[in-house]
């Protein structure tokens, strides 16, 4: 299964709403898909598991939704930490990862 | 608290082997999957396989299949990652994470720290 996001790139500015696509080639259990967040020199963070629940800690201005093949991450008020990749997973045989969207200040 | 530990930094020439580790501390590690995920340098995260520490049941992404050895020591509660012969273009970091599967869901966390792995003459 390939997952494609979009966009790329993304460029807005704090305060904005950031809404990043994950499409994936066949159908995936909503219960398999799951968002990461990277930043520069880290290892990626959980932000969003079964598609629409947040992980421990995760603030409510993330959010997940979706299904079948289209899947959404949404940021209702970006704060200056949301800069930053933004990985989609699914958890189907192999495992696969979107290829990434850059979230970056406008 | 649950952690994910990996070793430190690796330098190597091509054609010399490597064995990389994620030690897990807060949890049962016999019971939970630990995968690697490769992160090439500027790229994205591939997953590279999975293994199950309590009875090493292992399984690897076709595109790493042949080419690395995955393994656990569930008495010392790491998990390793294994090269034979280095090439240039396993420079990366490699992070090691822990399955979540409670019922139908499936999910990574924690991540280690990763291990930056170069490989150059």
């Amino acid at each position: 299964i390939v997952l494609t996001q979009s966009p790329g790139t993304l460029s807005l500015s704090p305060g904005e709403r950031a809404t990043l696509s994950c499409r994936a080639s066949q159908s995936v259990s909503s219960s398999y898909v799951a968002w990461y967040q990277q930043k520069p020199g880290q290892a990626p963070r959980l932000l969003i598991y079964g598609a629409s629940n947040r992980a421990t800690g995760i603030s409510d201005r993330f959010s997940g939704s979706g299904s079948a093949t289209d899947f959404t991450l949404t940021i209702s008020r970006l704060e200056p930490e949301d800069f930053a990749v933004y990985y989609c997973h699914q958890y189907g045989s192999p495992y696969t990862f979107g290829q990434g969207t850059k979230l970056e200040i406008k | 608290e649950v952690q994910l530990v990996q070793s430190g930094a690796e330098v190597k020439k091509p054609g010399e082997s490597l064995k990389i580790s994620c030690k897990g501390s807060g949890y049962s590690f016999t019971n939970y999957w630990i995968a690697w995920v490769r992160q090439m340098p500027g790229k994205g995260l591939e997953w590279m396989g999975i293994i199950y520490p309590g009875d090493s049941d292992t399984r690897y992404s076709p595109s790493f299949q042949g080419q690395v050895t995955i393994s656990a020591d569930k008495s010392i509660s790491t998990a390793y990652l294994q090269w034979s012969s280095l090439k240039a273009s396993d420079t990366a970091i490699y992070y090691c994470a822990r399955l979540i599967s409670p019922s139908d869901i499936r999910y990574f966390d924690p991540w280690g720290q990763g291990t930056l792995v170069t490989v150059s003459s």
